[in-house]
């Protein structure tokens, strides 16, 4: 199956650029998505890319995809309090929609 | 458009007992998928239903069962309770074929087994 991981902890200060890596097993993923989760709370899909692409820019989000080394990464720019979550990347093949998850990056925003 | 409802939002057994979980799809959505989020993981895919029948399962034994009923809710079942099943439940529904695969997740059913 697949593995995903991904870095634990990531602190930034507001209104700089946060980044969030993740890397991946299965190159047979057909979407790949960044996921958001706030103290109980539900996830909240933020953002998503097609494996057949390299980069996806949707306001302050950027998920830049490098096929060949298997490597998402997902930018928040002007980082801000609300940010504040565990991010995590999740991966998910064509036919059925099971959706394989990293282990979270918690993005501690200090003001 | 109402979205993704799970009962109870918390949840206390002891071991051995058995629990039921539940889950309104969003409207229009007729596939749920069941998660089970340990404390600092990150879910872990349990099964999917889509139009009442399981269509796929994770790597979980056959204690864990489940139901989709004709309006698209489904019942999350655990028998023989083990403490390593606390956990946050999660349910997510989605529309097959839908462009981005988006699953649609409710808020989650905690559960601890004392």
């Amino acid at each position: 199956g697949e593995d995903v991981e991904q870095s634990l902890f990531l602190s930034v200060r507001e209104g700089d650029s946060s980044v969030i890596n993740c890397t991946y097993t299965d190159s047979s993923s057909t979407y790949l998505y960044w996921y958001k989760q706030e103290p109980g709370a539900g996830l909240q899909l933020l953002t998503y890319i097609f494996s057949n692409m390299d980069m996806k820019q949707d306001q302050r989000l950027t998920v830049l995809l490098n096929k060949k080394d298997k490597h998402l990464s997902l930018r928040i720019a002007d980082t801000q309090t609300g940010d504040s979550a565990i991010y995590f990347c999740a991966g998910a093949k064509g036919g059925y929609q099971k959706v394989t998850f990293g282990t979270g990056t918690k993005l501690q925003v200090i003001p | 458009e109402t979205g993704v409802t799970q009962s109870p939002t918390h949840l206390i057994k002891t071991r051995g007992q058995q629990v039921t979980l539940r889950c309104s799809s969003q409207s229009g959505h007729n596939t749920v998928s069941w998660y089970q989020q340990a404390l600092g993981q990150g879910p872990q895919f349990i099964f999917q239903y889509y139009r009442e029948e399981e269509n796929g399962r994770g790597n979980f034994p056959p204690r864990f069962s489940g139901l989709q009923f004709p309006n698209y809710s489904s019942e999350l079942n655990v028998n023989a309770l083990e403490l390593d099943d606390s956990a946050l439940y999660l349910c997510a529904s989605s529309s097959p074929g839908g462009g981005k695969g988006e699953q649609f997740f409710g808020p989650g059913t905690r559960l601890t087994v004392l």
